[in-house]
């Protein structure tokens, strides 16, 4: 089946460490993203890439890094920067576009311990 | 900054139309006009999209206003499944252009 998938699904952290979520999706699609959502808000983007070896900013880049290597992956490392990273992280993917729609991951629960 | 404008919130009553309204005053003649509902604890889900023309599809209806600065998004019958987070978002037809933004969307409560 096609589709993106998340893992894990729920993560947690110690303070000081870096985290790596994944998202591996087979649609082929070129474009993919990566949201995070804080309780009772809505998505913010924190990077996006458009193409293998190629990923721009978002709105909340800082204290997080991204790679885009292989078509297929796009892995969020949230680092020690980040001082807040609890969150429910969704990634995503799509053709490029206007035409056309995003598929999103389940999500990724990340807690600090 | 959102390009979108929507309520916070919405309720409707079971099997009664929901007509879900979104301003974009400031769209380009390239942006699509995008639905999508959340429901708890998943990622989004595709309702529908446009860039004209009012469209249809089997989970809703995506009326645009002749300028283009404001849509809505009309459930015909809803029911307690349709019960989520709507967001309105723009995404531009230039492949250079792919950021897709969300804002906070309209919370939708069904009744029985």
């Amino acid at each position: 089946d096609g589709g993106i998938t998340q893992s894990p699904k729920y993560l947690f952290r110690k303070e000081g460490q870096n985290v790596t979520l994944s998202c591996e999706q087979n649609l082929n699609h070129d474009a993919m993203y990566w949201y995070r959502q804080d309780p009772g808000q809505g998505l913010r983007l924190i990077y996006y890439s458009q193409i293998v070896n190629d990923f721009q900013k978002g709105d909340i880049a800082e204290g997080y890094s991204v790679s885009r290597e292989k078509k297929e992956s796009f892995p969020l490392t949230v680092t020690s920067a980040q001082k807040n990273p609890t969150a429910f992280y969704l990634c995503a993917s799509s053709v490029t576009g206007g035409d056309e729609k995003l598929f999103f991951g389940s999500g990724t629960q990340l807690s600090v311990l | 900054d959102a390009k979108t404008t929507q309520p916070n919130s919405m309720e409707s009553n079971e099997e009664e139309p929901v007509h879900l309204p979104c301003n974009h005053s400031t769209i380009s003649g390239t942006d699509y006009i995008h639905w999508y509902r959340q429901l708890p604890s998943q990622g989004p889900e595709y309702v529908i999209h446009g860039l004209t023309s009012n469209v249809n599809n089997r989970m809703a209806s995506l009326a645009i206003a002749e300028d283009r600065k404001s849509s809505t998004l009309i459930l015909h019958r809803a029911t307690l499944r349709d019960a989520a987070v709507y967001y309105c978002i723009l995404r531009d037809a230039r492949y250079n252009n792919n950021d897709m933004r969300f804002g906070a969307g309209t919370r939708l409560t069904v009744k029985p």
